[in-house]
């Protein structure tokens, strides 16, 4: 979808490296949101913001910091990649009635 | 390459048939379901939705149907195509939140 993009598409970085992931959106939607999918686990929200500096917590968010300076960025941000944050990341879009539209997704890979 | 599941329980129909994809929900407080597919390296994408004080609704091609009894919701995809074949999640959102809960999906595979 081309209101909605994330970079990068790809990373593979080391243990214990910081990594940040960018959401960018072209729709000037209010909520936005980072998910992470894992083989058996579908998709799970890691943090999720509901305005320029608000953000909140997902199910997920140990290890995951988030910061969304201005509405159309939604950045999360691994402070210390770990092996267990090797995952497939999405970003989305929340619309009027509660439904998302999901970005392209980032495959991170952290050796 | 694919990461969605790999062990997901798997929906095969022949092309041309209908398919029904299920889905249970946990929460009683859930007003707004929706139901996404998502193809092999995309992301998940928007299907149709239905609110809770709805039984059924009509998109093109696709039904959904809720019963709130028994906490069901089905995906019905009518003279399913190639193109068709991909993951369906369901998601429930609760009242009140803008967050939604997704399932761990349904593969569904289209036979020629």
């Amino acid at each position: 979808d081309a209101g909605i993009t994330q970079s990068p598409r790809h990373k593979v970085t080391e243990t214990g490296t910081p990594v940040t992931l960018r959401c960018h959106q072209t729709e000037n939607h209010r909520y936005m949101y980072w998910y992470r999918q894992d083989p058996g686990h579908g998709l799970r929200l890691i943090h999720y913001s509901y305005g320029v500096k608000d953000t909140d917590k997902g199910e997920v968010s140990d290890g995951y910091s988030v910061s969304r300076s201005k509405t159309e960025d939604f950045l999360l941000t691994l402070e210390s990649a770990t092996s267990s944050q090797t995952s497939v990341y999405f970003c989305a879009l929340g619309a009027l009635m509660g439904e998302q539209y999901f970005g392209p997704g980032t495959r991170l890979t952290v050796t | 390459g694919e990461s969605v599941g790999l062990h997901l329980p798997t929906l095969s129909v022949q092309e041309g048939d209908n398919s029904i994809i299920n889905c249970a929900y946990s929460n009683s407080a859930s007003d707004y379901f929706i139901w996404y597919k998502q193809e092999s390296g995309k992301g998940p994408q928007f299907i149709i939705d239905i609110r809770s004080n709805m039984d059924k609704r009509q998109g093109q091609r696709v039904t959904v149907l809720l019963n709130k009894t028994v906490k069901h919701l089905s995906l019905q995809i009518a003279a399913t195509q190639p193109g068709d074949s991909a993951v369906y999640f369901c998601a429930e959102k609760e009242k009140g939140t803008y967050k939604s809960i997704f399932g761990t999906g349904t593969r569904l595979k289209v036979l020629a």
